[in-house]
């Protein structure tokens, strides 16, 4: 089957750095999306990689390894108004879009 | 209006009930998508309208029926729901090339759908 694992939560202190895993087994690998959800808002695009690396944007950066099946969105001098949810998903090979679950961020003061 | 829109947003129906949720996009995009969204779990994609193609996903009940009359607008009629169909009804689009797609998908804020 296919399966993309965040984690559930996670807790960080405003300023500070916070890495966001996001591990997928899928059959075949088309790219990878990161999505930022407030609650009871929509999802918002923030990077997409397809290459192995890392890409910066900002206070924002998203790295991929295909040959670890792995990512993570890196977000630093974190603002309190990060506290959001970041979905991965994937592209695999038939071009479908695979989500994970999500990792619900909480950024204290 | 811009972007991907969506309404109502919030919506409770009885179970005896029929509703319709309507999404219109604002991008020139030929492709919309609904998905179900409930808490913890990963995003569901319903239905997808692409290229003048429906797409469904074979787990989605029947009392879920798409509409998409042009490529702006897209309509979810919802009839005799269950209280497990409580959920976040997420409509999306994006801009596909035929064959082969790693398009961004844009979302609109939601319908919040409670079933008594």
């Amino acid at each position: 089957g296919q399966n993309i694992d965040q984690p559930t939560e996670m807790t960080a202190t405003e300023g500070a750095i916070v890495q966001i895993n996001c591990t997928y087994q899928t059959s075949g690998f088309n790219g990878l999306f990161w999505y930022q959800q407030h609650a009871g808002e929509a999802p918002t695009f923030l990077s997409y990689n397809v290459l192995d690396g890392l890409e910066e944007k900002g206070r924002f950066s998203s790295f991929l390894s295909r040959s670890k099946g792995y990512s993570y969105l890196l977000l630093k001098e974190l603002q309190m108004k990060d506290s959001a949810s970041y979905l991965c998903a994937v592209i695999d090979s038939n071009y479908q879009l695979i989500w994970g679950a999500g990792t619900k961020l909480i950024i204290k003061p | 209006e811009t972007g991907v829109t969506q309404t109502p947003r919030h919506l409770v129906m009885g179970m005896t009930n029929k509703k319709s949720l309507k999404c219109e996009q604002h991008l020139g995009h030929n492709a919309m998508y609904w998905y179900k969204q409930s808490a913890k779990k990963p995003l569901e994609l319903m239905f997808v309208y692409s290229l003048e193609e429906r797409v469904e996903n074979n787990s989605v009940p029947s009392r879920f029926s798409p509409e998409c009359p042009n490529s702006s607008h897209l309509f979810l009629h919802l009839h005799t729901l269950q209280p497990e169909d409580s959920a976040l009804y997420l409509c999306a689009s994006s801009q596909r090339v035929k064959g082969e797609s790693t398009d961004t998908q844009y979302f609109g804020p939601g319908t919040r759908l409670t079933v008594l």
